[in-house]
């Protein structure tokens, strides 16, 4: 069984258009994350959800918007693509906030033309 | 915001040599955990370090806290074929922090057979 999966695997895209990612994780954790892994592989925090609460929501364009229905569940919707936002994107769940183990999901590889 | 530098960058090794990866924070931390991502795949745990000094062994792995609890390292003994990835560190705690992990910046590592 998946702990923690995300739609779709991959995804190319023209720029300007819009797209979604989905995860879902069955752990029963209360807090989800969405991270943007760059071509030089840094990590970055993009949101995170607490019990379909926002509780970071880092520096990030306006264009993506992210949507948590119930807490096994966190969605990421990019508006208007650009060639910068071409990367991967890991959803990941943990049990509590901050301190706690976190778990990633396969990832989403984007890539923007 | 809060910072945890990770070095080396990239490392190539011989099969059976030695590698080692550092992480260091200029504020101290609550916990620190080190995560390993293979090539083309999701950030895993490995292990979670949280007392002053705390130095912990899996197999080839040694974790070490430091005394002050600012600095981390991942020592890996006789390299293998099946260690090649890159490992991050992640801490939480410090000021500035709330209640986010923050990763280093990974280091890659490469392993000739």
């Amino acid at each position: 069984d998946t702990a923690v999966s995300q739609t779709p695997k991959y995804l190319v895209t023209q720029m300007g258009n819009d797209k979604s990612i989905k995860c879902e994780q069955n752990l029963g954790h209360d807090t989800m994350y969405w991270y943007k892994q760059d071509s030089k592989k840094f990590l970055k925090i993009m949101f995170s959800y607490n019990n379909k609460e926002l509780i970071i929501n880092e520096t990030v364009p306006n264009r993506f918007s992210p949507k948590s229905p119930d807490k096994a569940h966190l969605n990421l919707h990019i508006n208007s693509l650009e060639l910068g936002d071409s990367a991967v994107y890991f959803c990941a769940s943990s049990h509590g906030t901050g301190q706690e183990t976190q778990y990633f999901g396969p990832g989403t590889r984007l890539l923007v033309l | 915001g809060q910072q945890v530098m990770q070095i080396p960058q990239y490392q190539h090794v011989q099969e059976g040599e030695d590698f080692t990866t550092y992480c260091n924070s200029s504020t101290t931390l609550s916990n620190i955990q080190w995560y390993k991502q293979r090539p083309g795949g999701h950030p895993v745990f490995l292990i979670q370090l949280v007392k002053s000094g705390e130095v912990k062994k899996q197999k080839r792995l040694t974790f070490q806290f430091g005394e002050a609890k600012k600095n981390s390292s991942l020592h890996i003994t006789a390299t293998q074929t099946t260690d090649v990835g890159t490992y991050f560190c992640a801490a939480s705690g410090g000021s500035g922090n709330t209640g986010k992990l923050i990763f280093g910046q990974g280091t890659t590592l490469q392993v000739k057979p």
